[in-house]
């Protein structure tokens, strides 16, 4: 079946490190966003990719980076620099086009918790 | 610029009661609109869009909207809400002109037996 995959559910960084979220889609979808939900609140979005190797940074991205080598994978690093990173992040894909009928297809979210 | 406004953070019903979800836009064309329902610790879930044609959409579990042009609304509504319809939405809207989804804040449902 198609989706897309946000690995791991889980997560605890430590103080000072750098942690790797995975997205991964099979849904042959152009775009990619990364956002971050804080507890009973809306979506934030953290940086977002129309096209293979290119990404623009959304309104939160500081303390944050992402990659876009594959169409299929969107990795979200949160780094030292946020200071803040306890969060759920949700990645989604959608489909691009002039039409803009489309909506997003979102995982199932990574929990991150600093420890 | 484009936005979204959900006015109500929480909605409480009863259960067999209607269940009305809030949401306007402001636009200066066209918009696509999205229903989204998220359940605790989990994505989003795509409930129904408007694009264009009839003003009355219907979406998964029952639920339905309705596109109001001359109010830039798009309530979200259900007949009879359950206790399994507690959760979180979202409204989205999109313009043709772009291609990122713009949410708004959110609304708690919360079904009471």
């Amino acid at each position: 079946d198609g989706g897309i995959t946000q690995s791991p559910k889980y997560l605890f960084r430590k103080e000072g490190q750098n942690v790797t979220l995975s997205c991964e889609q099979n849904l042959n979808h152009d775009a990619m966003y990364w956002y971050r939900q804080d507890p009973g609140q809306g979506l934030r979005l953290i940086y977002y990719s129309q096209i293979v190797n290119d990404f623009q940074k959304g309104d939160i991205a500081e303390g944050y980076s992402v990659s876009r080598e594959k169409k299929e994978s969107f990795p979200l690093t949160v780094t030292s620099a946020q200071k803040n990173p306890t969060a759920f992040y949700l990645c989604a894909s959608s489909s691009t086009g002039t039409a803009g009928a489309y909506g997003y297809t979102f995982g199932s979210g990574t929990r991150l918790t600093v420890v | 610029a484009q936005s979204v406004a959900q006015p109500e953070d929480q909605v409480n019903v009863a259960e067999g009661n209607p269940l009305t979800v809030k949401c306007t836009y402001s636009v200066s064309g066209n918009p696509y609109l999205f229903w989204y329902v998220q359940y605790p610790n989990r994505g989003l879930q795509f409930l129904l869009k408007y694009i264009t044609g009839d003003n009355l959409v219907k979406g998964s579990y029952g639920f339905e909207a309705e596109f109001n042009k001359s109010q830039t609304s798009f309530h979200l509504k259900k007949p009879s809400a359950l206790v399994s319809d507690s959760a979180l939405y979202f409204c989205a809207v999109r313009f043709a002109a772009g291609n990122k989804l713009t949410f708004g804040g959110g609304t708690r449902v919360l079904v009471k037996p």
